[in-house]
């Protein structure tokens, strides 16, 4: 899996935008950007993945650049029970047969902070 | 739709006994996997399970094991356990086709 690289921390305040970049520049064609995050003590929470185009649903946005070398996960309107850590993950979806890749390779990822 | 369980949520083992711990997936999710999350090392990869098979394993000692059953239930074993293996052990379930993991809330292990 390719490796990922994210700021270590980052400050949001509440009801903004919280744009969080992660540079991805090795990736594979066939692999996929993926972002989870873990509020404190709680197992992780998918939020949203993508190959190539932007994609959005009920939780955020991801913005995928044209060369795939990095991407933006955009929190619309950030709440205080957005803070988390926010990871940014890169692997291969599936492997022949269908079924998928279940290993999931964790960085250090971002700790956000959403302010009053 | 019920979410990934596990069981029990918190745990207290002397160094040298030994441990299960169980994951229940999904309803019609296959696929299960188990991290261990340290202060210090963060969210590893254990291994992954699909259809009673271990399909890949990181890289732990062979006093990790586990195992999954027809129903696609999970559980994960650690003997002889050493100090360093206090941590939250968490267990993430996907339907094998689907692009998603889904977490548990993780069991909390203390060696004392």
């Amino acid at each position: 899996d390719a490796k990922t690289t994210q700021p270590t921390s980052m400050d949001c305040a509440e009801g903004r935008a919280a744009n969080l970049p992660c540079n991805h520049s090795t990736i594979s064609g066939n692999e996929y950007v993926y972002w989870y995050r873990q509020i404190h003590s709680q197992g992780p929470q998918y939020i949203i993945h993508g190959l190539k185009n932007n994609e959005t649903n009920e939780m955020a946005s991801l913005i995928i650049t044209e060369d795939r070398k990095s991407s933006t996960l955009i929190l619309p309107h950030a709440t205080l029970r957005d803070t988390a850590v926010y990871y940014c993950i890169v692997r291969v979806a599936f492997r022949a047969g269908g079924t998928s890749y279940g290993k999931l390779t964790f960085g250090q990822g971002t700790i956000l902070t959403v302010h009053p | 739709k019920a979410g990934v369980t596990q069981t029990p949520r918190y745990l207290i083992k002397t160094r040298g006994q030994q441990v299960t711990l169980s994951c229940s997936p999904i309803s019609g999710h296959r696929s299960v996997s188990w991290y261990q999350q340290t202060p210090g090392q963060g969210l590893q990869f254990l291994f992954e399970y699909f259809s009673e098979t271990q399909r890949n394993k990181g890289n732990f000692p062979g006093r990790f094991s586990g195992r999954q059953f027809s129903n696609s239930r999970s559980e994960m074993n650690v003997s002889t356990l050493e100090l360093g293996d206090s941590a939250l052990y968490l267990c993430a379930s996907s339907s094998g086709t689907s692009r998603e993991a889904f977490f548990g809330q993780g069991t909390r292990l203390t060696v004392v």
